[in-house]
């Protein structure tokens, strides 16, 4: 599986949104991306996950680049509940065992 | 539905103790995980299984050990308890679907004097 690269902390503004990076730049072509989150130490959260297109659900959207290199996960109005570690995964597509690969994650701290 | 439930929550143990940390998940996922995270690091994974009765190693399998005798159960022991094994564990279970999310339990939090 890729080794993925993030910032180690970022803030926000409640309410504006949150851009988080994640450079993947060794990313294979049958990989995926996928975010999780860690709230307060409680048990991670899944957020979001895609390959190649853009991805958008209830908690989150994803933008991943042409080139596959890089991605963003987009918390679109923050709120101080999305005070978290992010972590970005990337995982084989054919793998077929539920394991991840955490790295460090980025810190992010939404302030009022 | 409970999720994935994890026990105890909280031990406290001394060097060379056994101990089993239990993880049970109602949702009849095929696969499940149990990772430790340590201060400040990210979660590692320990050990992993596809189904009952199959187990394999992750990146941190020393001194650990499991089994999976049923579908809804995956325990982790310790067989000799050391002060390095201070951690956080937590277990993580999924349907065996491609990209489907992981659950993740509430966390064991374990000290060893």
């Amino acid at each position: 599986d890729a080794k993925t690269t993030q910032p180690t902390s970022m803030d926000c503004a409640e309410g504006r949104a949150a851009n988080l990076p994640c450079n993947h730049s060794t990313i294979s072509g049958n990989e995926y991306v996928y975010w999780y989150r860690q709230i307060h130490s409680q048990g991670p959260q899944y957020i979001i996950h895609g390959l190649k297109n853009n991805e958008t659900n209830e908690m989150a959207s994803l933008i991943i680049t042409e080139d596959r290199k890089s991605s963003t996960l987009i918390l679109p109005h923050a709120t101080l509940r999305d005070t978290a570690v992010y972590y970005c995964i990337v995982r084989g597509g054919s793998s077929n065992t539920g394991k991840l690969i955490f790295g460090q994650g980025t810190t992010l701290q939404v302030k009022p | 539905n409970a999720g994935v439930t994890q026990t105890p929550k909280f031990q406290v143990l001394k060097t060379g103790q056994s101990m089993t940390l239990q993880c049970a998940q109602d949702m009849n996922h095929e696969y499940m995980s149990w990772y430790r995270q340590d201060p400040g690091m990210g979660l590692r994974l320990i050990h992993y299984s596809v189904g009952a009765g199959i187990t394999d190693q992750g990146e941190v399998p020393n001194g650990y050990n499991v089994s999976r005798s049923t579908t809804e159960d995956f325990p982790l022991r310790l067989l000799s308890a050391a002060p390095s094994q201070t951690s956080v564990y937590f277990c993580a279970s999924s349907t065996s679907g491609f990209h489907q999310p992981q659950h993740f339990g509430d966390g064991t939090r374990l000290s060893i004097l």
